[in-house]
């Protein structure tokens, strides 16, 4: 069990541009989350998959976000023609599947976005 | 719509001693669960205790004990016997039962444990 990855770990982009980050689950977790954190908040839900299935996206998800999750493994999320808001932490999470009791979600390191 | 208010954004303790961080809910879910996260300046987010909505008893795991008052909607978390590497932003967070296990986090409250 090697834990949640993501990559890359830091982000400088200019305004307008378009960029992609990774997130490989715990092998076996089937449910993987993405949230936003921005500076002093805690982390917002953006989007679920489960499987490969897109189930749920939050309404903080612009047209400009999309995410993919092909064959239920990794997940990437981009953002096209970025803005100065988009600045922030992008955590990823994967949690077991239903039948524990918790089935905590464990979180990747993330990826912190600079846009200048 | 689940709601999750930490009121203290920055709490203080000395090394060896117990700290409760507050944690106030709303939800109108009847089956939810209540998590605490630990999130060290290096950003990873740690889980630490979760408390299940109809678990009679209060939670423990190690250190930390989760002090649940559901009539108050109230989930603390008491670390006991501080140490230094405790010193980190700690979030206390719910997951409902009509969402597909994504959890609502509070604002975060900023420990630092003092020697």
């Amino acid at each position: 069990d090697t834990g949640v990855s993501q990559d890359p770990r830091h982000k400088i982009t200019k305004r307008g541009q378009n960029v992609t980050f990774r997130c490989d689950p715990i092998s076996e977790h089937n449910r993987l989350y993405w949230y936003r954190q921005t500076l002093g908040q805690g982390p917002e839900f953006l989007t679920y998959f489960q499987n490969e299935a897109q189930l749920e996206k939050s309404r903080l998800l612009s047209d400009r976000f999309s995410a993919e999750r092909p064959k239920g493994s990794f997940s990437t999320l981009e953002i096209q023609r970025t803005e100065q808001g988009d600045s922030a932490m992008y955590l990823c999470a994967s949690s077991s599947p239903p039948g524990r009791v918790t089935y905590e979600q464990y979180f990747g390191p993330g990826t912190r976005l600079t846009v200048t | 719509a689940q709601k999750i208010t930490q009121t203290q954004p920055g709490m203080f303790v000395q090394e060896k001693e117990a700290v409760t961080l507050d944690c106030t809910y709303d939800t109108s879910d009847q089956s939810y669960g209540l998590f605490w996260y630990k999130q060290p300046s290096s950003g990873e987010m740690i889980f630490l205790i979760y408390q299940g909505s109809y678990d009679e008893q209060n939670a423990t795991e190690g250190r930390y004990s989760l002090n649940f008052q559901k009539a108050r909607k109230s989930a603390n978390l008491v670390i006991s016997a501080s140490q230094l590497g405790d010193s980190a932003m700690y979030f206390c967070a719910m997951r409902g039962s009509t969402s597909y296990g994504k959890l609502t986090f509070g604002q975060g409250t900023i420990l630092t444990v003092h020697p």
